[in-house]
């Protein structure tokens, strides 16, 4: 069965640079959320989407920007890239966004480390 | 706001053992109860779900029941196996007013190593 897509998988990019990555759902979900996971630390949501708008923001600075495209990937842009950014990026995605059966599939996440 | 109390780790035991991860959650609706496992390297992975009171979600040998009157939704397995070493987080869900609005709330996961 087809899985969420990360790309890429490692990252590794030095401060104050910009990072893009990119996220597939799968196929006929229709909402995508994004996750940091610092070391040794649980996922924090940072935003999501459904069916291409912004549906719900959490702990996301202002540095970073997400949307999602007409076929339903999203890309999470990153600028200004301080140390502290060093985490894995996990997208998930979901159908039945709505209904209590729904549930969200995880992407490999993108580690993503900056020097 | 929705929160996670899950059981401080690392978790050491010999290979059959039994097992149990306790998690106690807060939410301001009726949320939906997650266990989520992560193995060294890899990505979240559902292990099991329940998503009204009384639900027992199962997989893999492993179990939980929704305990809406002890906002409780601990993991158990009879006799863990060396493969079942990974992180476990449990989380919850909130069906929000809006689709796209169901963010998963994790509780700061349980290192589980188990020993032949």
């Amino acid at each position: 069965a087809a899985g969420v897509i990360q790309s890429p998988r490692h990252l590794i990019k030095e401060k104050r640079e910009t990072a893009t990555l990119k996220c597939y759902p799968i196929p006929r979900h229709d909402t995508v959320y994004w996750y940091q996971q610092g070391p040794g630390q649980d996922p924090q949501f940072l935003i999501s989407f459904y069916e291409k708008m912004q549906s719900d923001k959490g702990s996301i600075p202002d540095r970073f920007s997400a949307q999602q495209f007409s076929d339903y990937h999203s890309e999470l842009n990153m600028s200004s890239l301080e140390l502290g950014d060093s985490a894995l990026y996990f997208c998930a995605s979901s159908p039945q966004a709505g209904t209590r059966d729904y549930e969200q599939y995880f992407g490999p996440g993108t580690r993503l480390t900056v020097t | 706001g929705d929160s996670v109390t899950q059981m401080e780790g690392p978790v050491t035991l010999s290979e059959e053992a039994f097992l149990t991860i306790n998690c106690t959650y807060t939410a301001t609706g009726y949320p939906s109860l997650f266990w989520y496992v992560q193995y060294p390297g890899e990505g979240l992975q559902l292990l099991l779900k329940a998503t009204k009171a009384d639900d027992k979600g199962s997989n893999k040998g492993f179990e939980a029941t929704y305990r809406k009157e002890t906002t409780s939704f601990h993991l158990e397995k009879g006799s863990v196996q060396v493969s079942d070493s990974a992180v476990y987080f449990c989380a919850l869900s909130d069906l929000g007013s809006n689709f796209g609005n169901e963010k998963l709330t994790f509780g700061t996961g349980t290192r589980l190593t188990i020993i032949p």
